[in-house]
């Protein structure tokens, strides 16, 4: 049975790196066979994508953060990590890793991605 | 860029029908997901490609989308239904709607 696990510091100081771990158990992250990705979410608020990977090939972030955050990879613990750096308050948020599907519509061209399995989030506060 | 718009509420009585829309510029030519977050939990996947069920998802949960509008169809509502539900899609980016708050009286 597939689990994610997320961890890391539950208090971070403004304008230094908040990081995060998700450690995945009942699967393989470099299986290549989904992606794999963080998604956060401010108290009261709704969901944001961070960003995504694929074990070998890319990496994509959202636009929005993409300056600030780097996804990370350790397969011999079958872990994946986030550094989102300088953070603010407005990085206070419940911060979920995720199992991603993808596919690819040759006639179209289009990609669909979406997430199937959750972690069940951790609370990074930022405050000085 | 691409949004996503959602109504922030909807009620529903119980037993009835629940219908949450999601809009978005033609979002009938992109393929909708849709999930369900209970208070102080992590969301949950509950339709995928617009109109299919994942393993374990009741069938009084479904989906349809075309030309500007997908929706999500609770039929049957019961008071474990009450949660924030979200739609996605991809545009070059995973993109959620803003969520809406399901009350069912």
């Amino acid at each position: 049975q597939l689990q994610l696990q997320e961890s890391g510091p539950g208090l971070v100081k403004p304008s230094e790196t908040l990081s995060l771990t998700c450690t995945v158990s009942g699967d393989s992250i470099s299986s290549r066979s989904y992606y794999w990705g963080w998604i956060r979410q401010p108290p009261g608020r709704g969901l944001e994508w961070i960003g995504s990977f694929y074990y070998g090939e890319s990496t994509y972030y959202n636009p929005s953060l993409q300056s600030r955050v780097t996804i990370s990879v350790d397969t011999s613990k079958n872990q994946f990590s986030l550094n989102l750096s300088s953070v603010t308050a407005a990085d206070t948020a419940v911060y979920y890793c995720a199992r991603q599907t993808f596919y690819y519509y040759d006639t179209s061209g289009y990609w669909e991605y979406y997430f199937d399995s959750w972690g069940q989030g951790t609370l990074v506060t930022v405050s000085s | 860029s691409y949004e996503l718009t959602q109504p922030l509420s909807v009620s529903v009585a119980l037993g009835q029908t629940a219908r949450i829309t999601c809009g978005g510029n033609n979002v009938g030519g992109k393929n909708v997901h849709w999930y369900q977050q209970k208070p102080g939990q992590a969301p949950v996947l509950v339709i995928y490609r617009d109109s299919n069920r994942p393993s374990g998802i009741p069938e009084r949960f479904s989906g349809s989308n075309s030309g500007n509008t997908a929706t999500l169809t609770i039929s049957r509502a019961q008071a474990g239904d009450e949660a924030d539900y979200y739609c996605q899609v991809w545009d070059s980016r995973v993109l959620f709607g803003g969520g809406t708050r399901l009350t069912v009286l």
